[in-house]
């Protein structure tokens, strides 16, 4: 069974601080995606990594990759009260993006 | 273009009972995912249905069954519930055979069965 460990599993900070997440597995993935979800509502595609060692901003938002493409990690620049919500690591194996397995989560907030 | 919807958006059941879950893709995708996301947790794989067909299943039992219709959209079904299948189903539609596919969630249907 292929597992993607989390953490932390709960955040709660001040606007403005910087956090991370982690995403770790023991199995090696193809592509590796990062998602949001706010309550009632589906998980939101933020990017996708294929590459080993790849790095992608989203504006405040760095997405790495591992070299051994096992692990990512999510990182967040001055956090902002909407960046609130659950964040999800999914990995695939092989050409197909839909078959996904998912790690636990990580609930952030972020307190004016 | 409309993204991909679920019904209902709620629902209620008692053990033993039967349910179907529905869901539309959004238009021009062909491939139809299936995920449930208990309380607190992240969302786990059911089954992947693809041009009609299951294509691919995760660690369900058999009482989870599913179809896709020719325009792609998708129902899944879950006879004899028991109390841990209260939950939010997801279904997620994405076009395979693209370069890189990008899944496109619905949603989802909270269930709960009392």
């Amino acid at each position: 069974t292929q597992l993607l460990e989390q953490s932390p599993q709960f955040l709660s900070i001040q606007e403005g601080e910087n956090l991370t997440v982690y995403c770790n597995s023991s199995s090696v993935f193809s592509s590796l995606q990062w998602y949001r979800q706010e309550p009632g509502e589906g998980p939101v595609l933020l990017v996708t990594v294929v590459t080993g060692g790849e790095v992608k901003k989203l504006k405040r938002l760095t997405f790495q990759f591992g070299d051994a493409r096992k692990d990512s990690s999510l990182h967040i620049t001055a956090a902002q009260p909407g960046d609130t919500g659950l964040y999800l690591c999914a990995g695939s194996r092989g050409t197909s993006y839909g078959k996904l397995t998912f790690g636990q989560g990580t609930i952030l907030t972020v307190h004016p | 273009e409309t993204g991909v919807t679920q019904s209902p958006t709620h629902l209620i059941k008692t053990r033993g009972q039967q349910v179907t879950l529905r869901c539309s893709s959004q238009s021009g995708h062909n491939t139809v995912s299936w995920y449930q996301q208990a309380l607190g947790q992240g969302p786990q794989f059911i089954f992947q249905y693809y041009r009609e067909e299951e294509n691919g299943r995760g660690n369900f039992p058999p009482r989870f069954s599913g179809l896709q219709f020719p325009n792609y959209s998708s129902e899944l079904n879950v006879n004899a519930l028991e109390l841990d299948d209260s939950a939010l189903y997801l279904c997620a539609s994405s076009f395979s055979g693209g370069a890189q596919e990008t899944q496109y969630f619905g949603p989802g249907t909270r269930l709960l069965v009392l």
